[in-house]
């Protein structure tokens, strides 16, 4: 178990930039959750896969944001024409997602500054 | 919808004295409660969760937590702090087993600093 692996660990952009970061989950984990932090709060939920279908996905995440789990393995979430808002650490987990109440496992996630 | 309110922003203890954080949460279904802890620049790793069962739930690096339905309370302790321990603390909920999608929601957080 090599844990969730994010990314690059820090991108710092020019506004109007597109960006992306990649999520590599638990291997056996068909889960795999997006959330942002800004600083001095709680992450927030973005979006999430089952495999490779995004299930659910969060008013935050706006027309700029795209994210996709191919093959349902690895994830990718790209913002395009950065804005300074979208600074921020972004975080990647997974779960097992088997009915069960598993905890989450995060990676150690991207932190973006758009300059 | 769901929520988490965690009481004070900042705590601060001396080295060795008790550790208590607090988090009331909102469910309108029996929550998931998490407890997780987050060093500067880095991830979330979990210290303790409540499901279902034992209300007391002993998590990681001596901490604890009980849930306490009547008071939709979850708060967290330890009972003696130590340097190690200065870090952000987050409480969350789930509703995993109703919601196949099982997001977390998140509190505000607690930074904790403890003094020699």
């Amino acid at each position: 178990d090599t844990g969730v692996s994010q990314n690059p660990r820090h991108k710092i952009t020019k506004r109007g930039q597109n960006v992306t970061f990649r999520c590599d989950p638990i291997s056996e984990h068909n889960r795999l959750y997006w959330y942002r932090q800004t600083l001095g709060q709680g992450p927030e939920f973005l979006t999430y896969f089952q495999n490779e279908a995004q299930l659910e996905k969060s008013r935050l995440l706006s027309d700029r944001f795209s994210a996709e789990r191919p093959k349902g393995s690895f994830s990718t979430l790209e913002i395009q024409r950065t804005e300074q808002g979208d600074s921020a650490m972004y975080l990647c987990a997974s779960s097992s997602g088997q009915g069960k109440p598993y905890g989450y496992t995060f990676g150690s996630g991207t932190r973006l500054t758009v300059v | 919808a769901q929520s988490v309110t965690q009481l004070g922003s900042h705590v601060s203890v001396s080295e060795g004295a008790l550790v208590l954080l607090r988090c009331n949460y909102s469910s309108s279904v029996p929550p998931y409660l998490f407890w997780y802890v987050q060093y500067p620049n880095q991830g979330l790793q979990l210290l303790l969760k409540y499901t279902t069962g034992a209300t007391l739930v002993k998590g990681i690096n001596g901490f604890e937590a009980e849930f306490k339905k009547s008071e939709t309370s979850f708060h967290l302790t330890k009972p003696s702090a130590h340097m190690s321990d200065a870090a952000e603390y987050f409480c969350a909920v789930s509703d995993l087993i109703y919601n196949q999608g099982g997001k977390l929601i998140f509190g505000q957080g607690t930074e904790l600093s403890v003094k020699p």
